[in-house]
């Protein structure tokens, strides 16, 4: 078992439509969480950023961890054909290496 | 958020030479840098941790003597590939661990990648 485990798609939506990507981790002592946007043949971009618990925003996107269930979202609202691009969740413990997600491929149809 | 700078974003090389990526923080020191690298359609590969001062920690199964790391400088780390061949081409990605900017935590932010081609 991986221990982050991400649906790597792909998924594809209508433009305006609610997006939710969502990854499943194993490891209970991760503190960090981070998604990261990745365009074909860019490195990764950071758009969010928890730590612990708890609900993030930031304009359309909106990150949840929940630790209990080691479960963690990211929501993209009024989704647009610029948001067509791999989610990456990744998250550490500490200053420990990051671990990935396989990563979503993510397609939003005009 | 953190500027992380990769040069060059493509390098084309014959194969057995050598080539030089560099991966420079801008506006923040980075005592930690991570080297990647990503084949089509999969995630990033952790190659090795590049520690300021220090000999570099590599994953298991990336050959040390192969992939050269050297971070001497709190800005700037530098991966080599040395004898490099057609297998060895790849995106190689290097990201920095941002912990002096206020609010970031322990955040890594990541560079634009290389594309290298061994022909």
């Amino acid at each position: 078992q991986k221990e982050v485990e991400q649906d790597p798609g792909p998924l594809s939506v209508p433009e305006g439509a609610i997006v939710s990507l969502n990854c499943t981790y194993s490891n209970s002592a991760f503190q960090y969480f981070m998604w990261y946007r990745q365009y074909s043949r860019k490195g990764p971009e950071l758009l969010m950023y928890t730590y612990s618990s708890g609900n993030k925003e930031d304009g359309r996107f909106t990150a949840q961890v929940d630790k209990s269930s080691k479960y963690i979202s990211l929501f993209i609202r009024d989704s647009q054909p610029s948001d067509s691009a791999t989610y990456l969740c990744a998250m550490r413990k500490g200053a420990q290496k990051l671990v990935f997600g396989q990563g979503t491929r993510l397609t939003i149809n005009p | 958020g953190a500027v992380v700078s990769q040069h060059p974003s493509r390098v084309i090389c014959k194969s057995g030479t050598s080539v030089k990526i560099e991966c420079r923080s801008l506006d923040f020191q980075a005592t930690t840098m991570f080297w990647y690298r990503q084949f089509p359609k999969q995630s990033l590969m952790l190659m090795a941790t590049s520690n300021e001062g220090s000999k570099a920690t590599y994953e298991q199964g990336v050959e040390k003597d192969k992939f050269l790391i050297n971070h001497a400088s709190l800005t700037l780390s530098t991966l080599t590939v040395t004898s490099a061949h057609p297998e060895d081409s790849s995106f190689y990605i290097c990201s920095a661990s941002v912990g002096t900017i206020k609010g970031s935590g322990n955040t890594i932010y990541f560079g634009e990648g290389s594309w290298l081609t061994v022909v």
